[in-house]
């Protein structure tokens, strides 16, 4: 059974950085594309991007672009989220997900692109900006 | 990036009734969506892949049809454990974009 840890919750002041970590047990890794995902409080689900570890090359959703970095450590299971120049919009809960079956295909760019649902989630991470 | 548009935001009916939310992308994504439900304060959860496969495990009252840019959610007989929200998500590419959510409540 495949289980996804995060790290615990995290406090920050404005203007700083944030890093969550999400740790894979259960299943193979390198093969299977990570996202992340966050919740700002009442609101819904909001892609943030993701990666397919044994590429090493993430995928960001155009809002977060330059601001965000994942990356993934295949020596202990692990894909990490750090999120820089925090304001008070980044208040949220952030979710690490992982693809349902280890398939992928190649964009326009032909970069290595996951094209599956989330079957597995982390706990969620809370991160207060203040 | 291809919009994701779900309707209703929320909705409330008698446990029994046929429950149906729509999701609508603004361009064909064959058949790349998935719902999830989320109930409060836990994680979301896989409910239907592939716009009409269901997830194992999940109760055989969740369907979901639709391909190209329409995708419906159909719970056929509301039960007091489905009071959650409900999420489409786009996934035939980058952005991986979620529907603003249905909530569903127990009339």
């Amino acid at each position: 059974q495949v289980q996804l840890v995060q790290s615990g919750a995290e406090v920050k002041k404005p203007g700083s950085s944030v890093k969550v970590s999400c740790k894979s047990s259960g299943g193979t890794f390198s093969y299977f594309g990570f996202s992340w995902v966050r919740q700002a409080p009442g609101q819904g689900l909001e892609w943030m991007g993701g990666l397919l570890p044994v590429f090493g090359i993430p995928n960001y959703a155009q809002k977060f672009l330059g601001r965000v970095t994942i990356t993934a450590d295949a020596s202990t299971s692990t894909v990490y989220m750090e999120l820089i120049s925090l304001t008070s919009e980044d208040t949220a809960v952030y979710y690490c997900a992982r693809d349902q079956t280890d398939t992928y295909d190649y964009d326009s760019s032909g970069h290595p692109i996951t094209t599956v649902p989330f079957d597995v989630w982390g706990q969620g991470t809370v991160v207060t900006v203040s | 990036d291809v919009q994701v548009t779900q309707s209703p935001s929320s909705l409330s009916a008698f446990v029994g009734d046929r429950v149906t939310i729509t999701c609508r992308a603004s361009q064909g994504i064959t058949n790349r969506l998935a719902w999830y439900q989320q109930k409060p304060g836990k994680i979301p959860k896989l409910l239907i892949y592939a716009a009409s496969s269901l997830q194992s495990g999940v109760p055989s009252r969740f369907g979901g049809s639709g391909s190209g840019t329409d995708f419906t959610l159909t719970i056929s007989s509301l039960q007091p454990e489905d009071v959650a929200t409900y999420y489409c998500q786009k996934y035939d590419s980058a952005p991986r974009t979620f529907g603003q959510g249905t909530k569903v409540e127990i009339k």
